[in-house]
């Protein structure tokens, strides 16, 4: 019953390296999302997926880009990363019937 | 523009001491309306999700209510163990993806 998992839970990069955020679930669920969550800013969407090879773009995508190659997981990569893009990123999970998101436990990312 | 306001910031409870917080919301047409808990460091849980105006649901100490333009989580009687950041979230029903805007959350915390 492992839901959402995030890999990894801690990341320092060095600005302009790049990295991919792993969300994998088991849940079978069609839809998942990345948000990121910054201080006063709530959760904010950055790219989303609603099946297996489709992926679209949220409220904040520039800097980053995703792939759904495989149901159960999403990734999410920083080509380039900058300053602005240290924050936590939560990977999410719904069926789409109503019952809400299923979480994963975040990742911290710091880009210094 | 859609957008959602959650209020107050921050709540401090002595023990027992019952109160609500309110998620102000403003969609063009509500899919539904969320409600999640947010401990330290970790995603945010789901509680609930309300559908239409006048409908209520129920967890423990914990009451979601919902008209046309606020939703509020009414706690009763709260415990130290209560203490979290609660988040308000609407899905609209244009834009697809089942995607959710969160407010800022609402930071509670309940002392003996």
């Amino acid at each position: 019953n492992a839901g959402v998992t995030q890999t990894p839970k801690f990341r320092v990069l060095k600005t302009g390296q790049s990295m991919t955020l792993l969300c994998a679930q088991d849940m079978n669920h069609e839809y998942m999302y990345w948000y990121r969550q910054d201080p006063g800013m709530g959760l904010r969407l950055i790219h989303y997926s609603v099946g297996e090879g489709t992926t679209a773009k949220g409220e904040v995508p520039d800097g980053y880009n995703v792939s759904r190659l495989k149901k159960q997981n999403f990734l999410l990569g920083l080509e380039s990363a900058a300053p602005s893009q240290t924050s936590v990123y939560f990977c999410a999970s719904t069926d789409g019937h109503g019952y809400g998101y299923t979480f994963g436990s975040g990742t911290r990312l710091t880009v210094v | 523009e859609d957008q959602v306001t959650q209020s107050p910031e921050a709540l401090r409870l002595q023990e027992g001491e019952s109160s609500s917080l309110n998620c102000s919301y403003t969609v063009s047409g509500l899919r539904g309306l969320f409600w999640y808990r947010q401990d330290p460091g970790k995603g945010p849980e789901f509680l609930f999700t309300l559908y239409s105006a006048g409908e209520e649901k129920e967890k423990e100490r914990l009451k979601a209510t919902l008209t046309k333009k606020e939703s509020f989580l009414h706690i009763t009687a709260p415990k130290p163990e209560d203490s979290a950041t609660y988040l308000c979230a609407f899905g609209g029903v244009t834009g697809g993806g089942n995607k959710l805007t969160f407010g800022t959350g609402t930071q509670l915390k309940v002392e003996l």
